[in-house]
């Protein structure tokens, strides 16, 4: 069985730092795009970050581009997102998802997600 | 606002068919990229319901279907039943964002 198991959130200070991390078993994990994905409470789904197989593919959304850095350690099934540059706005629960290939590519779509983390920006 | 647009709110009794819409542009369904829908029952994570525009995963009922056509993509379900009372969205790719894109959501009532 597919477990993606996030933890690392927390409430944080607008423009400080937090790292999410994203465990992952009941598959082979380098076999695999691995996304996070967000969704402030009680509003909609908003990817974040995808990283290939091989973290050679690494996309953002322009709303965390220069700020997060998404990346995965194969030998350990993890996958980690530092946040810098915390604002309110990215206050949200953060998902681990699995997707269906190696590499990141157009018509990939997600077959397992975690149960999220919440993260909370707030002075 | 959402590169997909969705209805906010659909409702239908038990055992009447509703169908959700995803309207894109030229650039993710238009573009002939596949659509995917997700279903997030309250407190939950999401979970993929359709997959390909209109397949289903194992254990997802054949009252779930999906299907497109132009620029835009459906989610129908027949046979309503309490427990599809959930959120639903639709998730594609948009190759101008070069992005995944979801559509804002829906909220199914069963009345």
């Amino acid at each position: 069985e597919v477990q993606l198991v996030e933890s690392g959130g927390g409430l944080v200070q607008p423009g400080r730092s937090l790292r999410l991390s994203c465990a992952a078993s009941g598959f082979i994990f380098d076999d695999y795009v691995i996304y996070w994905v967000r969704q402030a409470p009680g509003k909609g789904l908003e990817w974040v970050s995808s990283i290939s197989w091989n973290s050679v593919g690494i996309a953002y959304a322009d709303s965390v581009k220069g700020r997060f850095t998404i990346s995965r350690d194969n030998a350990k099934n993890s996958l980690y997102l530092q946040m810098n540059s915390l604002r309110v706005e990215d206050t949200a629960f953060y998902y681990c998802a699995k997707g269906i290939v190696p590499t990141i590519a157009p018509q990939n779509w997600i077959d397992s997600w975690g149960q999220g983390t919440l993260v909370t920006v707030s002075s | 606002q959402s590169v997909l647009t969705q209805p906010p709110s659909v409702s239908g009794a038990p055992g009447q068919r509703v169908t959700i819409s995803c309207t894109g542009s030229s650039s993710n369904i238009g573009a002939g990229y596949d659509v995917h829908w997700y279903q997030q029952l309250p407190g939950t994570a999401p979970k993929l319901l359709i997959y390909g525009n209109n397949n289903r995963p194992s254990g997802v009922p054949d009252r779930f279907s999906g299907s497109n056509s132009g620029t835009s993509a459906s989610l129908a379900i027949t046979g309503l039943r309490a427990e599809d009372e959930a959120d639903y969205y639709c998730q594609s790719y948009d190759s101008s964002l070069s992005a995944v894109v979801f559509g804002g959501g829906t909220k199914l009532t069963v009345l």
